[in-house]
């Protein structure tokens, strides 16, 4: 399975844009990208997903490279809220997508 | 909509006894799975379903068991509890369109498991 390389921690401002990177160097063409997030002590909650195009919904958007080596999610005003572990996931649309495959996450940290 | 409800919140078992975790949703979600997640590390499969009558292992599924007789309830049972399933439990459900990996998980707010 394609695996994904995200950092272990970033600091951010409250009210101030945020950018998550996530590498996936080795995606195929039809895994999907997808976002989760962890608050402390919740399950997890989606965030969004996308396969080429950038995404935006309410809560954050999703910038996919050209390549598809990478994606960046932003969050464009980071509020103490958005503290929580973030998951870069890759989703394949084969029998073995069923599974979502968490990692270790980056952990943001919101600022006052 | 209540989404995915899990029950318990909070278990305290003894070695060997055994017991169900509760999951229901009200989203008429074809997929559902079940995965545990352990201190400072990411969430590991333990079953899954994709439909009612039809349930799969994921990587974790021993000492497990799980059965799906509807499509709301995806009970998961733990046969003869051990320390070693000292866990925080998530249910979720999915839409079972197409391509499936089109579509998000919602997930539930977890049983908190001790084995003592």
């Amino acid at each position: 399975d394609a695996k994904t390389t995200q950092p272990n921690s970033m600091e951010s401002n409250e009210e101030e844009p945020v950018h998550l990177p996530c590498n996936h160097s080795t995606i195929s063409g039809t895994d999907y990208i997808h976002w989760y997030r962890q608050l402390p002590s919740q399950g997890p909650e989606y965030v969004i997903h996308g396969l080429t195009s950038n995404v935006n919904n309410r809560m954050a958007s999703l910038a996919i490279a050209e390549d598809r080596k990478s994606s960046t999610l932003i969050l464009h005003r980071a509020t103490l809220r958005d503290a929580a572990v973030y998951y870069c996931i890759l989703r394949s649309p084969s029998n073995s997508g069923y599974a979502l495959n968490f990692g270790k996450g980056t952990s943001l940290l919101v600022t006052p | 909509n209540a989404g995915v409800t899990q029950t318990p919140k909070f278990q305290v078992l003894k070695t060997g006894q055994s017991m169900t975790l509760q999951c229901a949703q009200d989203m008429n979600h074809e997929y559902m799975s079940w995965y545990r997640q352990d201190p400072g590390m990411g969430l590991r499969l333990i079953h899954y379903s994709v439909g009612a009558g039809i349930t799969d292992q994921g990587e974790v599924p021993n000492g497990y068991n799980v059965s799906r007789s509807t499509t709301e309830d995806f009970p998961l049972r733990l046969l003869s509890a051990a320390p070693s399933q000292t866990s925080v439990y998530f249910c979720a459900s999915s839409y079972s369109g197409s391509p499936r990996a089109n579509y998000g998980y919602t997930f539930g707010s977890g049983t908190r498991l001790t084995v003592v």
